[in-house]
């Protein structure tokens, strides 16, 4: 079965600094794409930045780049440059290849709510 | 940038009573989901459709729960004999394809109160 690990229930930075949002994941499926999501207090979940298990750089996205470390199975968030409109929950989740086995839903990880300091 | 949209954006319904929660996905999408997550939880899968039929269900989709694809545009999820646990946000989604690099694109969601 697959699993997404975030062990950071919330964290806070201050405006400007960078931040590191921890995520860690298993699963058996050779195949299988990594996704953050941002969900601000209005509910609305936005997507942020995709990591393919096959990719060898890791990805960006503007002020966005995941630390991909596919031997540990982690894929970490990084956001440079914090701002104050960054302060929200953030959702780690994993999908696998479609198929009988792995179906083609996400597995959400717990989420790690974001505070940004001024 | 064309999104998925869905309504209401809040329903509030009695213990027992039935609801239909509403979703526009994404026109070109092939693959439709339906999330929950309760208040302060995380995002739980509860089904996919693709081609007119379910896909895949969690464990939480059981016979309580029903979608339905009843025109070119609509995808529904009715919820029958709401219980106090069914409140929570209801997240629809679509995507183009079903391979693992495929993204969702997430509605704004249904937030369901049960009284």
């Amino acid at each position: 079965a697959q699993k997404i690990t975030q062990t950071q229930p919330g964290m806070f930075v201050q405006e400007k600094e960078a931040v590191t949002l921890d995520c860690t994941y298993d699963t058996s499926d050779p195949s299988y794409g990594l996704f953050w999501y941002k969900q601000p207090s209005s509910g609305e979940m936005i997507f942020l930045i995709y990591q393919g298990s096959y990719d060898q750089q890791n990805a960006t996205e503007g002020r966005y780049s995941l630390n991909f470390q596919k031997a540990r199975k982690s894929a970490n968030l990084v956001i440079s440059a914090s701002q104050l409109g960054d302060s929200a929950m953030y959702f780690c989740a994993m999908r696998g290849s479609a198929g009988d086995n792995y179906g083609q839903n996400f597995v959400f990880g717990p989420g790690t709510r974001l505070s940004v300091l001024p | 940038e064309p999104e998925v949209t869905q309504t209401p954006s809040h329903q509030v319904t009695q213990m027992g009573q039935e609801v239909i929660l509403r979703c526009v996905p994404i026109s070109n999408h092939l693959y439709f989901y339906w999330y929950r997550q309760i208040l302060g939880q995380k995002v739980e899968f509860l089904v996919s459709f693709y081609n007119n039929e379910i896909s895949e269900k969690s464990e939480i989709f059981d016979d309580q729960f029903s979608v339905e694809r009843p025109d070119g545009s609509n995808f529904t999820l009715k919820i029958r004999s709401t219980k106090l646990e069914d409140s929570a946000m209801y997240f629809c989604a679509s995507s183009v394809g079903s391979g693992s690099s495929y993204e969702q694109y997430f509605g704004p969601g249904t937030r369901l109160t049960v009284t």
